[in-house]
């Protein structure tokens, strides 16, 4: 089956971090860019970060400059968020997306179910 | 950043209603644009890609047209299963910018 399964979020304290995995089946991934969108509770898409097939163009959102990091494994088949210095406003619904190519950009054609990050102390 | 901006914000319409979202980009992206549909508790899906290409599997009644600057997301025909919130999406360039979306309401 073609999906994408996003695992470790949680609540987690201002300041601390926090790693976000997302396993991915019924495709070949390593063909394939990989992104993470997010979604505050109530409001809209936010776009946080996009990965090309073999690392080698990635992208942020200015608003996680500096303390995200995506990474993927092809050999895993895995995507990885690492998210330092959080903040309350980083607490959202945290997509794991595929993109259409294996270079950066483009739309999403597949999206896992999410997994939820609360910042609170 | 590019910025997105869908109108209206809300749209309440009936069954069988012909309905028009608008999304306006802040610079020229071609057609590098995307529509979704987001209904609640759910993940998007994607609908129409390159402004006006629908992806497989997503009823005709959707339809996009547009390029440069404004686009147009139309739905020909409400169904029950169309009410929802919809995104567009740029993907000219980095970083991906998303609109503020369009809840779409039953009247």
């Amino acid at each position: 089956e073609v999906q994408l399964v996003e695992s470790g979020g949680g609540l987690v304290q201002p300041g601390r971090s926090l790693r976000l995995s997302c396993a991915a089946s019924g495709f070949t991934f390593d063909d394939y860019a990989m992104h993470w969108v997010r979604q505050a509770p109530g409001k809209g898409l936010e776009w946080v970060s996009g990965i090309s097939w073999n690392s080698g163009s990635i992208g942020y959102a200015d608003s996680v400059k500096g303390r995200f990091t995506i990474s993927r494994d092809n050999a895993k088949n895995s995507l990885y968020l690492q998210m330092n210095s959080l903040r309350a406003e980083d607490t959202a619904l945290y997509y794991c997306a595929k993109g259409v190519t294996g270079v950066g950009g483009g739309y999403f054609d597949l999206w896992g179910r999410g997994t939820l990050v609360t910042v609170s102390s | 950043a590019i910025r997105m901006t869908q109108s209206p914000s809300s749209l309440s319409a009936s069954t069988g209603d012909r309905v028009t979202i608008t999304c306006r980009a802040s610079q020229g992206i071609s057609s590098y644009l995307a529509w979704y549909q987001q209904k609640p508790g759910k993940a998007p899906k994607l609908l129409i890609y390159a402004a006006s290409t629908l992806q497989s599997g997503v009823p005709s009644r959707f339809s996009g047209s547009g390029s440069g600057t404004d686009f147009t997301l139309t739905i020909s025909c409400l169904q029950s299963e169309d009410f929802a919130t919809y995104y567009c999406q740029q993907y000219y360039s980095y970083p991906i910018t998303f609109g503020q979306g369009t809840r779409l309401e039953i009247k």
